[in-house]
């Protein structure tokens, strides 16, 4: 079974740029989740998605972020502008479907972006 | 709001030797709580997960954790490290009366087994 599958690996950028990043989740799964991991520090959840619905958005930075999730399959997440503030790692996860907390989210391997 | 609290940054450990990587949470009537790895420039990984039952946890890897409510902690062990276990160890958490589901995660523990 395929992952999660995450482009661009990694992106450098100038501050006030746009990026844009893309996740696949795997086959069959209707949760889709864009964590955002600072250096030294966890993931934070930036959106949650039940098929091309979102279901948490409360800690979007909504004035520069935005995210879709086209048919309910795959997902982009855009910055516009970015500030140095967004170096980090986003990482993107999928779970079967339940809202309730108990499923296992599988993680991709994430994409680097480096804002100078 | 949630909180967990991973109360090591780094545990440096020797091969063979035992490990125990502390997880302290925000106290709440039921909680889920996971350990999830992290290896270098990979994703995260789901080492085990306690959603209720039994207050010992078994996962992957020889890795176990306990639940422990009266000291809200779910502290992560494993009797014998190997070097293939050097990686960042994170805890979550999911207060699931809390009517959002997001999971929580701690700042993280690296493990670095050293020969």
């Amino acid at each position: 079974e395929a992952g999660v599958a995450q482009s661009p690996r990694y992106k450098i950028i100038e501050k006030r740029q746009s990026v844009a990043f893309w996740c696949n989740p795997i086959s069959g799964h209707a949760t889709l989740y864009w964590y955002q991991q600072i250096l030294g520090q966890g993931p934070k959840l930036l959106i949650q998605f039940q098929n091309n619905g979102v279901v948490d958005d409360s800690q979007l930075p909504k004035d520069r972020f935005s995210a879709e999730r086209l048919k309910g399959v795959d997902s982009t997440l855009k910055i516009q502008p970015a500030k140095l503030e967004d170096s980090a790692v986003y990482l993107c996860a999928s779970s079967l479907g339940s809202l309730a907390g108990e499923e296992t989210q599988y993680f991709g391997p994430g994409t680097r972006l480096l804002v100078l | 709001a949630q909180s967990v609290t991973q109360l090591d940054s780094q545990v440096p450990v020797f091969e063979e030797a035992p490990v125990e990587l502390r997880c302290n949470y925000s106290s709440s009537v039921s909680v889920y709580l996971f350990w999830y790895v992290q290896y270098p420039n990979q994703g995260l990984q789901l080492l085990l997960k306690y959603l209720s039952g039994s207050t010992l946890v078994k996962g992957i890897n020889g890795f176990e954790a306990e639940f422990n409510k009266s000291q809200t902690s779910f502290h992560l062990r494993k009797p014998s490290v190997h070097i293939s276990d050097t990686a960042e160890y994170f805890c979550a958490v999911i207060h699931s009366g809390a009517g959002s589901y997001q999971l929580t995660f701690g700042k993280g523990t690296k493990l670095s087994v050293i020969p």
